[in-house]
């Protein structure tokens, strides 16, 4: 089957930095993507990876090694506003979208 | 700023009732995609339509039907409302046609619906 990886919940401090992991195994690869949930609103698309290596983005970064079936979301000098659900999701051979279930990363002061 | 609008916030409704989603985008997005979002789960894709009157099935189509008469509009309808469809439903649409490229998402805010 398909599926999708990623912690549940992280916590980290105003400021620092942290890093959301995501693996993945899907019936083939088509481009994996970041979305940022805030409670109650809608997604909104942070990134998008197709080839290995880093995407960078202001404070934001995506990492992608396809041999590993495997992301990282980096955020750096964590604002409190960064406070949501990261949701990762692979396209997959069928050009579907396969949906990891949301990392939430609460921001302590 | 471009906009995926869905008509309902919060719906309670009982069992057996019928439920219309309505979702509007003003992006002239041929795409379009109705999702629900469970605690613990990754999104699931329910319907998603590629044009006008055309429509394919998700992965969870089961007890939902849905209609896009005109290119803005996608509707999700629950003929017969039951308490495992309470859920956070969420709109969606692309631009892309084609396969290649990124085909970024634009959600809508969501329509949280109970089902008593």
């Amino acid at each position: 089957g398909q599926n999708i990886d990623q912690p549940t919940e992280m916590t980290a401090t105003e400021g620092a930095i942290v890093q959301i992991n995501c693996t993945y195994q899907t019936s083939g690869f088509n481009g994996l993507f970041w979305y940022q949930q805030h409670a109650g609103e809608a997604p909104t698309f942070l990134s998008y990876n197709v080839l290995d290596g880093l995407e960078e983005k202001g404070r934001f970064s995506s990492f992608l090694s396809r041999s590993k079936g495997y992301s990282y979301l980096l955020l750096k000098e964590l604002q409190m506003k960064d406070s949501a659900s990261y949701l990762c999701a692979v396209r997959d051979s069928n050009y579907q979208l396969i949906w990891g279930a949301g990392t939430k990363l609460i921001i302590k002061p | 700023d471009v906009k995926v609008t869905q008509s309902s916030r919060y719906l309670v409704k009982r069992t057996g009732e019928k439920v219309f989603l309505e979702c509007v985008q003003d992006m002239d997005h041929e795409n379009m995609f109705w999702y629900r979002q469970d605690p613990g789960l990754g999104l699931r894709l329910i319907y998603f339509s590629y044009d006008v009157k055309m429509k394919e099935k998700g992965d969870i189509p089961e007890g939902y039907s849905v209609s896009r008469e005109k290119k803005e509009r996608f509707s999700l309808i629950l003929e017969s409302a039951s308490t495992n469809q309470t859920s956070m439903y969420l709109c969606a649409s692309s631009f892309d046609a084609s396969s290649s490229g990124a085909n970024v998402l634009t959600f809508g805010a969501g329509s949280r619906l109970t089902v008593l």
